[in-house]
């Protein structure tokens, strides 16, 4: 299976900064990968797919790029409503896997 | 309006079996694939298996000798049975679906169903 280690575990950061999560794959995973936002009690949202697609509705702050095995998620000025955690996921191979994810708070 | 929406027993007992329902509407299970995903309390996500559009299944091979999907597409309904229960198989189960075709990421997901498996 392949693996996904998503970094840092937890992030802090101020209303209005730019926020950077990472996620690396064990392998080559040819840009099949999501970005999903996860608040507390909810479901998961999809965010951006196949790298850096952004899916509908979701506002132009977030936004993704990589390739191969290392992945970003950017978002370009924090907002109080981005406090949630958030999973990437590969669909390159069976079975499909998550990361465990990156919890973001305010400052 | 796309909606997906589990439902099954919030509590079963270790060893038992775990069956569960994904009703969906505003789409059809003909021309959409289906999944089930479960999150542990607190922690990550794990993709369980799925239902393709077609009537075939995949599972993860994790759990595949416990785990069964199938469906109703006249109830537009789908299952999910696991059995030989244990205690870390508690936590929030989702279906959620994509659409296939180059666009197989999962757009829309049910709330979750809270599972907790105890004595």
């Amino acid at each position: 299976d392949i693996q996904m280690t998503q970094s840092p575990s937890f992030l802090s950061a101020s209303v209005g900064e730019r926020v950077t999560l990472s996620c690396r794959a064990s392998q080559n995973i040819n840009k099949y990968l999501d970005w999903y936002q996860q608040k507390l009690g909810e479901a998961p949202k999809l965010l951006i797919y196949n790298t850096n697609n952004l899916h509908t509705g979701i506002p132009s702050r977030f936004s993704g790029s990589g390739s191969g095995t290392d992945y970003t998620l950017t978002i370009s000025s924090l907002q109080p409503e981005d406090v949630a955690t958030y999973f990437c996921l590969q669909r390159n191979s069976w079975p499909y896997t998550f990361g465990a994810g990156t919890k973001l708070e305010l400052k | 309006q796309v909606q997906l929406k589990e439902s099954g027993p919030g509590l079963v007992q270790p060893s038992q079996t775990l069956s569960l329902t994904c009703t969906v509407s505003g789409f059809s299970l003909t021309s959409y694939n289906v999944h089930w995903v479960r999150q542990p309390p607190g922690k990550g996500l794990e993709w369980m298996g799925r239902m393709r559009y077609n009537g075939d299944t995949s599972y993860n091979s994790a759990l595949k000798s416990r785990l069964s999907i199938s469906r109703d597409t006249s109830k537009n309904q789908v299952f999910l049975k696991m059995n030989s229960l244990q205690t870390d198989d508690t936590g929030t189960y989702y279906c959620t679906r994509d659409e296939g075709y180059k666009r197989y990421y999962f757009d829309y997901w049910g709330q979750g169903v809270m599972v907790t498996v105890s004595s």
